[in-house]
């Protein structure tokens, strides 16, 4: 049982590239989500899904793409990156949106630069 | 607008000794509250929760206490030990909806021999 997996670990960008970031949970979980961890702003929601074919737009959503065409899967698109887009990315599961924000479970992050 | 504040980015303790983790928010709406443990290239695990029912939650080592007049809660960790040396994130939320979770920016605990 492998959980929440994110791939690639560590990635560089030039302005205006773009990339997609993985995850996969293998837990049967309805609800993912993407957080970004900035230096002194704590972890936050980019995008967030409750099910397959259904997305929806966290706290910064700006700049991102997400679709949700499996239950176990859930990237995160970068159209056209950005240095304001450096930043450590994690993806987390959890059973159901509502009463899980205990049982949320985090994939191990996503270094990402932009240059 | 940080609406959960952390005000310390760093603490050390000596091991056996008691670590005591502070959270700050803003929003009186805010009614659930959890601390999430961070490890180095791990992502955030969850470890101790409290509803704004109750002003004290335990679980073995970990307590958490929430002021809500004060608009503060607190972890303490008795005894400290090495292997709890990690990046401690307190989250808020409106709901029991893992959406509305909103996270502090991190306390990183060193705990020494």
């Amino acid at each position: 049982n492998a959980g929440v997996t994110q791939t690639p670990k560590f990635q560089v960008l030039k302005t205006g590239q773009s990339m997609t970031l993985q995850c996969a949970q293998d837990m049967n979980h309805e609800y993912m989500s993407w957080y970004r961890q900035d230096p002194g702003m704590g972890l936050r929601l980019i995008h967030y899904s409750v099910g397959a074919g259904i997305t929806d737009q966290g706290e910064v959503p700006n700049g991102y793409n997400v679709s949700r065409s499996t239950t176990e899967d859930f990237p995160l698109r970068l159209l056209s990156a950005a240095p304001s887009q450096t930043s450590v990315y994690f993806c987390a599961s959890s059973y159901t949106l509502a009463g899980s924000n205990e049982k949320l479970f985090f994939g191990s992050g996503t270094q990402l630069s932009v240059l | 607008d940080q609406q959960v504040k952390q005000n310390s980015p760093s603490l050390s303790v000596q091991e056996g000794r008691i670590s005591i983790l502070n959270c700050d928010y803003t929003n009186s709406m805010f009614d659930y509250f959890l601390w999430y443990k961070k490890y180095p290239a791990e992502g955030p695990t969850f470890l101790i929760s409290i509803s704004s029912i109750k002003d004290k939650n335990e679980d073995g080592r970990f307590t958490v206490f929430l002021n809500k007049s004060a608009k503060h809660l607190s972890l303490h960790i008795v005894p400290s030990q090495p292997g709890d040396s990690a990046v401690y994130f307190c989250a808020a939320s409106r709901s029991y909806n893992t959406d509305k979770l909103i996270f502090g920016t991190g306390t990183r605990l060193q705990v020494f021999p």
